[in-house]
């Protein structure tokens, strides 16, 4: 495989449940990001990591738990969500913070949250 | 102010037509600065990086005025396939999105 996975594609889940999204990339880039998209709004930065140590939290609440076991794998935890927490969630990478070559997105988890 | 300030769109255009969206950005110690495409329901992908001399991708130019904090992508010849949201996305610190401009050309 090659390129930035996600999964899963798309999630449902209740406001009591606990689940996981999953990224990983394969293109030997050393920092990795969790990005939330609504509908007709930019997209917002969650978390960022670099060397697999988080470097930013975008003062997102706590149902939203990351964690980065190396540089290749990026998770989102999500645990007590709200509806509103519903949204495109893009994960990205890019070989370094300096960003400037841009990021490689994943193709996102649609969740939403009932 | 917003950050990265986009035409909000949507621009409906014929095949054929040469269209232009404009961005704005806050943040004059910008550094780098590009263009993204999003088609509906999928993830954005780099279009084109812009730079301060400007740059041509075939029908597609990009143009920086640092001056003016101010970004430009022209699309020429415009194709059904370029209907899409496209996006400004400007670099300091971490990279910050504008909301998109939607386009849609029609046969």
């Amino acid at each position: 495989e090659t390129g930035v996975t996600q999964t899963p594609r798309h999630l449902v889940m209740g406001m009591t449940n606990k689940k996981s999204l999953k990224c990983e990339q394969h293109l030997g880039h050393n920092a990795m990001y969790w990005y939330k998209q609504s509908a007709k709004k930019p997209l917002e930065l969650m978390f960022v990591y670099n060397f697999k140590e988080q470097t930013e939290n975008n003062s997102v609440p706590s149902r939203f738990s990351p964690e980065c076991p190396n540089s290749s794998h990026l998770f989102l935890h999500l645990h007590t969500l709200q509806p509103e927490d519903s949204a495109l969630y893009l994960c990205a990478s890019s070989q370094d913070l300096d960003r400037h070559y841009g990021y490689t997105f994943g193709s996102g988890t649609r969740l939403t949250v009932v | 102010r917003k950050e990265v300030e986009q035409d909000p769109g949507p621009f409906n255009v014929p095949e054929g037509a040469t269209v232009a969206f404009n961005c704005t950005y806050s943040n004059s110690a910008s550094q780098s600065f590009f263009w993204y495409r999003q088609d509906c329901r999928k993830e954005p992908k780099l279009l084109m990086s812009v730079y301060s001399s400007g740059n041509e991708d075939g029908r597609f130019t990009a143009q920086l005025n640092r001056a003016s904090q101010y970004i430009s992508l022209l699309i020429r010849d415009s194709k059904l396939s370029d209907s899409a949201t496209y996006l400004c996305v400007v670099s300091f610190n971490d990279m910050r999105f504008g909301a998109g401009t939607r386009l849609t050309v029609k046969p």
